[in-house]
């Protein structure tokens, strides 16, 4: 059973672009979360998608943004990139939500 | 105050030591995850609980409701044990995953 795979593994941007980064769960699951990951403020939750529905959402501003197809692939968007957003984003499934975790293996972005 | 407080936040250890990782948290919890990052990045979801103990292989995860605090034990320890070690808990009004900063554990031959 292939695991959670996250494009692109690694990613350079430069101020104010945007950029999509995309998570495909395990085949069956149905919920995708998204985290951020910075050696200042450790894991913090972005937002939880569960049957195409936004089912929850972390304190970050609207700049960054999700989705979630009927397949249950997921893409999150950050716009307007800013330094501070320089980080490993991480994104996990699991079947409903309330289950063991299975993480992806990141996508590392650097803002320039 | 963090929610979620771990600790110790460095530990090291001779391999075959017994390990104790501690997790505290101060809000409302419908379960709580340990979850192993290795260099790299990649973490793995070691248990989740949401009362009593958990045992899997050389890993046991315990957890006390009323005193709103966990253990992550390690025995017989060895060097790729070495990691970080993650407490998350799920809060039980906001649904919301929150995280601790980490256990960074180095396991010497």
């Amino acid at each position: 059973k292939a695991g959670v795979t996250q494009t692109p593994r690694y990613l350079i941007k430069t101020r104010g672009q945007q950029v999509t980064l995309s998570c495909s769960p395990i085949s069956g699951h149905r919920s995708v979360s998204w985290y951020q990951q910075t050696p200042g403020q450790g894991l913090q939750f972005l937002f939880e998608y569960f049957s195409e529905t936004q089912r929850n959402k972390g304190n970050f501003p609207g700049r960054f943004s999700g989705r979630q197809f009927s397949n249950s692939r997921s893409e999150m968007n950050v716009s307007t990139l800013e330094l501070g957003d320089s980080a490993l984003y991480l994104c996990a499934s699991s079947l409903q939500g309330f289950e063991k975790l299975f993480f992806g293996s990141g996508t590392q972005l650097s803002v320039l | 105050k963090n929610e979620v407080e771990q600790s110790p936040q460095n530990l090291t250890a001779q391999e075959g030591e017994f390990i104790t990782i501690n997790c505290s948290y101060s809000v409302g919890i419908s379960a709580l995850h340990w979850l192993q990052q290795h260099p790299g990045g990649g973490i793995v979801s070691l248990f989740m609980l949401s009362s009593g103990k958990k045992k899997h292989g050389r890993l046991i995860a315990t957890i006390n409701i009323q005193e709103k605090h966990s253990s992550l034990h390690i025995t017989a320890s060895h060097p790729r044990d070495s990691a970080v070690y993650i407490c998350a808990v799920r809060s039980y009004n906001t649904d919301k995953l929150i995280f601790g900063t980490g256990t960074r554990l180095q396991v010497f031959p």
